[in-house]
């Protein structure tokens, strides 16, 4: 299947402070999506991207849509403790049956 | 409204033994259904996925098989489980028509 780098791996940082992870594929995608996960859950879905280029906001959680359609960002502003968890970015291409396929995750650490 | 439910929410079963987990997703017809495996510390790996009754694709061999008897009933199964097999296992959902996919909460599987 198809791999996504996603990184950091893992990051501490206080609260307050602005949190950035981004995702890079091999492979084109229609659609870019930011889940978060928290311990024994299943993924939240955060922010959905479907335009090459657009940038979304969820608060203050802001994700853009790479132009070359390969990559994702995705941005934390303000940092609080409750935004601790593993970030998920995955990718979908509408051609192929919608299957999505996940990045390897950005594990948060807020730091009160 | 829209749900998906996924049990049961741990397991714990020995090598050798059969598995049957189980996704229903209410609220919706004719969804495509995914099954996920997150390794401990790891991103979510696709297994299968199922545009309707009766067609099910691998993404990648193993140990595992699954079945959609019903159009909104997604089972996930073994004959004999492998230590290798534990992991958490995610059931994902994508409604007809949207580019969103969404999860249940998952079950931890502990072969020993």
């Amino acid at each position: 299947g198809q791999q996504l780098n996603q990184s950091p791996q893992s990051m501490f940082i206080q609260e307050g402070e602005d949190v950035s992870m981004n995702c890079t594929s091999s492979s084109i995608f229609n659609t870019w999506l930011w889940y978060k996960q928290d311990p024994g859950e299943g993924p939240v879905l955060l922010i959905a991207l479907y335009k090459a280029g657009e940038l979304t906001s969820n608060g203050r959680l802001t994700a853009q849509f790479g132009i070359t359609r390969k990559d994702s960002f995705l941005n934390i502003s303000a940092s609080i403790p409750s935004d601790v968890g593993i970030y998920f970015c995955a990718g979908q291409w509408s051609g192929n049956f919608n299957k999505f396929y996940f990045g390897s995750g950005t594990k948060l650490n807020v730091k009160p | 409204s829209q749900t998906i439910h996924q049990w049961p929410a741990t397991l714990v079963q020995p090598v050798g033994s059969p598995l049957s987990l189980e996704c229903t997703v209410e609220g919706t017809s004719n969804p495509n259904l995914y099954w996920y495996r997150q390794a401990a510390g790891r991103g979510l790996q696709l297994l299968f996925y199922s545009v309707g009754i009766g067609q099910i694709s691998s993404e990648v061999p193993q140990n595992l098989s699954a079945s959609r008897p019903q159009d909104r009933q997604f089972i996930l199964s073994s004959k004999k489980l492998l230590l290798s097999d534990s992991g958490f296992y995610l059931c994902a959902w994508l409604p007809l028509g949207n580019t969103e996919a969404f999860f249940g909460q998952g079950t931890r599987l502990t072969v020993v």
